[in-house]
């Protein structure tokens, strides 16, 4: 396996489920994000992990909850959504001690909320 | 906080140069990057300015000036495949580490 990879690939579930995305980098970077990719809006950073610590929380809901134990893997544990958390949910890396950080993305998890 | 404003749309014809703007405003502003998206896929890295001026690669060059918190995407040559959505990001440091905001994105479309 190579670059960022992400699974599932696409996730369907209730409001009342409990599900986790996963995340895995082979790149030895520092630094894992999520972010969610909604429809006609920016790429909204959800969590950062540096160095294993969170260090960005950037006011999202409790449902959503992050898990990082390792620098390789990082998790979004998912639990009661509601229908507009329904978007792609995308997976990062970068080296962030390069000042142009630049960002490597997995192929993303498309999350429907019924 | 920070902002980018970018062209949401933009069509041109296979063949023809097309030029995607982007302006921001941000503190702690370390360089302006763009990405591609192709429909369905994941964004990957395209360039990166720190510096004012022009940086070439292939088909692609990108332009900034900090002064005018302004950049550019260029993509000369224009091929089908190009048809993608393009966003610019700031690399700036805040709350103590360094940190990427993007843009809405454009979506171009090429069209023969």
């Amino acid at each position: 396996e190579t670059g960022v990879t992400q699974t599932p690939r696409h996730l369907v579930m209730g409001m009342t489920n409990k599900k986790s995305l996963k995340c895995e980098q082979h790149l030895g970077h520092n630094a894992m994000y999520w972010y969610k990719q909604s429809a006609k809006k920016p790429l909204e950073l959800m969590f950062v992990y540096s160095l294993e610590e969170r260090v960005e929380n950037n006011s999202v809901p409790s449902r959503f909850s992050p898990e990082c134990p390792n620098s390789s893997h990082l998790f979004l544990h998912l639990h009661t959504l509601q229908p507009e958390d329904s978007a792609l949910y995308l997976c990062a890396s970068s080296q962030e001690t390069r000042a142009r950080n630049e960002q490597f993305f997995g192929p993303g998890t498309r999350l429907t909320v019924l | 906080g920070q902002s980018l404003e970018q062209p949401s749309e933009v069509t041109a014809v296979e063949g023809a140069i097309v030029q995607i703007n982007c302006t921001y405003q941000t503190s702690g502003f370390y360089g302006l990057s763009w990405y591609q998206q192709h429909d369905g896929g994941a964004p990957t890295f395209l360039s990166y300015n720190a510096l004012d001026g022009l940086e070439e690669t292939g088909r692609f060059s990108s332009f900034l000036s900090r002064s005018d918190s302004y950049g550019y995407l260029l993509l000369q040559e224009l091929q089908m495949k190009d048809s993608a959505s393009y966003f610019c990001a700031v690399s700036h440091y805040s709350g103590g580490y360094q940190k990427v905001t993007f843009g809405i994105g454009t979506k171009l479309q090429v069209i023969p």
